[in-house]
């Protein structure tokens, strides 16, 4: 079936640095993405969202880029800190801004490490 | 405001016992979820509520049902529970605004099955 997954599941950077979190995904009728970050025993948190019909995204540290032709979504964090440690997961919805908006199909996950 | 609220935060059950997991949202939110989430993966669907008095399947619903009490509230239930339902579980909610869009998750549920 339809999947998203992630290049790489473990990711470990200093303290300043930019990190960089890739997802492909094979839903070519995907429309729309999401990055969350989830802190150990916590919920899942939004982070940044992109529809299909923009290349880039940018909020407060973060940006998400989005390659349709390859099918390919990054997530871009500046200046990395320690409380970014977490593990990041995108998702997509095929169906956005329609009832089914929230049924998210989730890749496996990166752990981000942020080393002082 | 407390956003998406579940309990019980943990449950231990043996195998054929039956639960009902409880969540409420306070945002007032159309739509809600329940998903599972196994060690090491992202979380999959196993029921969604579109809006008040609709719910559907997703992905992984067998051995579980669900009510959507009201719009606050959407409860998951395991009839006969199996060790294959040990996992984590979340209740979210969401809702597409003038201003983007909408999601939160709540804190989880950690449920083992002996």
């Amino acid at each position: 079936g339809e999947s998203v997954g992630l290049h790489l599941p473990t990711l470990s950077v200093q303290e300043g640095d930019n990190s960089i979190i890739n997802c492909a995904y094979s839903n070519s009728a995907s429309d729309y993405f999401i990055w969350y970050k989830q802190e150990s025993g916590k919920g899942p948190q939004f982070i940044i969202d992109i529809r299909s019909n923009m290349d880039k995204r940018q909020g407060q540290r973060v940006t998400v880029l989005l390659n349709k032709t390859v099918k390919h979504l990054s997530l871009q964090i500046a200046a990395t800190q320690p409380g970014d440690s977490a593990v990041y997961f995108c998702a997509e919805n095929g169906n956005a801004g329609g009832t089914s908006y929230g049924k998210l199909t989730f890749g496996q996950g990166t752990i981000l490490t942020v080393h002082p | 405001n407390a956003g998406v609220t579940q309990t019980p935060k943990f449950q231990v059950l043996k195998t054929g016992q039956s639960m009902t997991l409880q969540c409420a949202q306070d945002m007032n939110h159309n739509s809600m979820y329940w998903y599972r989430q196994d060690p090491g993966m992202g979380l999959r669907l196993i029921y969604y509520s579109a809006s008040e008095g609709t719910t559907d399947k997703g992905e992984v619903p067998n051995g579980y049902n669900v009510s959507r009490l009201n719009k606050r509230e959407f409860s998951l239930r395991l009839e006969s529970a199996a060790p294959s339902q040990t996992s984590v579980y979340f209740c979210a909610s969401s809702e597409w605004r003038p201003g983007g869009y909408e999601q939160y998750f709540g804190p989880g549920t950690r449920l083992t099955v002996t």
